[in-house]
């Protein structure tokens, strides 16, 4: 069990620009989420997936935010013409679908110049 | 809909003192409580959850939460605290089994001091 994974770990990015992240869940958990923790705030839902379903997305993700988990193991979230506001710790996070805690990987810091 | 609050943005205690702190939750149906730590650069760890049953629950590093029901209350304390617990601390609230969303708070930071 090697634990959550996510690269990279930081991003540095010019407005405008298109960022990519990806998040390895512990190998058996067929559950995956995404969050977003601003400065001095607790992470907030984007969104989650069982396998390769996505099952739900909170009013947070807009159009310009996209994931998939095309083969239900690795995900990746997509930020399509990136603005300032979107600067934040990106949280993955993994689960079995039995089970009642989730397990969060070190974070993509995104900083949007 | 369901929330949690936090506080305590910022706690201050003594090396070897006792510690709570606090978190009040809104949820519809029987919640599912957790609590989380953070350390610089780190992810998020569990420190302990609540479902059912017993309503005084024990975690890892020492800590322990009490539900009260009455209150909508989760409370975390730690009877002696070490330099290393110094770190920044989430309650969340569940929907499902605890294996859907995940509502958080806002968190506290715990500063120790010698």
């Amino acid at each position: 069990d090697t634990g959550v994974s996510q690269n990279p770990r930081h991003k540095i990015t010019k407005r405008g620009q298109n960022v990519t992240f990806r998040c390895d869940p512990i190998s058996e958990h067929n559950r995956l989420y995404w969050y977003r923790q601003t400065l001095g705030q607790g992470p907030e839902f984007l969104t989650y997936f069982q396998n390769e379903a996505q099952l739900e997305k909170s009013r947070l993700l807009s159009d310009r935010f996209s994931a998939e988990r095309p083969k239900g193991s690795f995900s990746t979230l997509e930020i399509q013409r990136t603005e300032q506001g979107d600067s934040a710790m990106y949280l993955c996070a993994s689960s079995l679908q039995t089970a009642d805690t989730q397990y969060f990987g070190p974070g993509t810091r995104l900083t949007v110049l | 809909a369901q929330s949690v609050t936090q506080p305590d943005i910022h706690i201050t205690v003594s090396e070897g003192a006792s510690l709570e702190l606090r978190c009040n939750y809104s949820y519809g149906a029987t919640p599912y409580l957790f609590w989380y730590v953070q350390s610089p650069g780190q992810g998020l760890q569990l420190l302990l959850k609540y479902f059912s049953g017993d309503t005084l629950v024990q975690g890892i590093k020492g800590f322990e939460a009490e539900f009260k029901r009455s209150q909508s209350s989760f409370n975390l304390r730690k009877p002696s605290v070490h330099w290393s617990d110094a770190a920044e601390y989430f309650c969340a609230v569940g929907r499902g089994f605890g294996n859907e969303k995940l509502t958080f708070g806002t968190g506290t930071r715990l500063t120790i001091i010698p």
